[in-house]
């Protein structure tokens, strides 16, 4: 079964700067089955990004996804107030079927 | 716009069963599969299985096979979850998902499950 690790754990930014947060997995794995959500205290994840590049509906452009095989990254280009939150990685695996989170990064305010 | 609409809290004690509904509106409700997916309290997330809704096909995290079924009324486009055997460790919010391989589109609001003695 494949794992799924995120780093680092936690990100200290001030608004304006770039995140850039990581997701690995223990093998390779489609793109087309890699997601990431954001997730706020209180409230549901919220799709951001699938097929690993792709935003979804909503999703402002400062939100970008990449990566290939077993290293995938989630960029937020400028952060606003509103991105200060955890971030989850997910990806679906056919043998067994399963849809593997990653741990989370939680990206907070320095 | 799809919507999915959660039913209320929960409070078990151990060793008793839970079924928590997850009511879709605004879309076909056969379109995606229906996914559910727990937190514990201050924890990640944690993917428990999904139903086709299409065709009553089921897969089940290993950790819950056994313990857990899901399905769905498509005459009411109502899913549920049904977990058995309560602990403690299965408190959480429980939330239902719905999209496909490609990522989870459209969320519930969650169902906070206390299991207490």
């Amino acid at each position: 079964e494949i794992v799924l690790t995120q780093s680092p754990g936690t990100l200290s930014l001030s608004p304006g700067e770039r995140a850039t947060l990581v997701c690995r997995a223990s093998q390779s794995i489609s793109s087309s089955y890699l997601a990431w959500y954001q997730q706020k205290p209180g409230q549901a994840p919220r799709l951001l990004i699938y097929s690993a590049s792709s935003r979804a509906t909503g999703i402002p452009d400062r939100f970008s996804g990449s990566g290939s095989g077993t290293d995938f990254t989630l960029t937020i280009s400028r952060l606003e107030s509103e991105d200060f939150a955890m971030y989850y990685c997910q990806q679906y695996g056919s043998s067994p079927e399963t849809f593997t989170f990653g741990p989370g990064t939680k990206v907070d305010i320095k | 716009q799809v919507q999915l609409v959660q039913s209320g809290a929960e409070v078990k004690k151990p060793g008793a069963s839970v079924k928590v509904s997850c009511k879709a509106s605004g879309d076909t409700f056969s379109t995606y599969g229906l996914s559910w997916v727990r937190q514990a309290p201050g924890q990640g997330l944690e993917w428990m299985g999904w139903i086709s809704a299409y065709s009553g096909h089921t897969t089940y995290a290993q950790n819950l096979q056994g313990r857990v079924t899901m399905t769905s009324d498509t005459s009411t486009s109502t899913a549920y979850m049904e977990l058995r055997s309560l602990r403690s460790d299965d408190t959480a919010v429980y939330y239902c998902a719905k999209g496909t391989y490609y990522g989870y589109f459209y969320w519930g609001q969650g169902t906070l499950v206390t299991v207490s003695s």
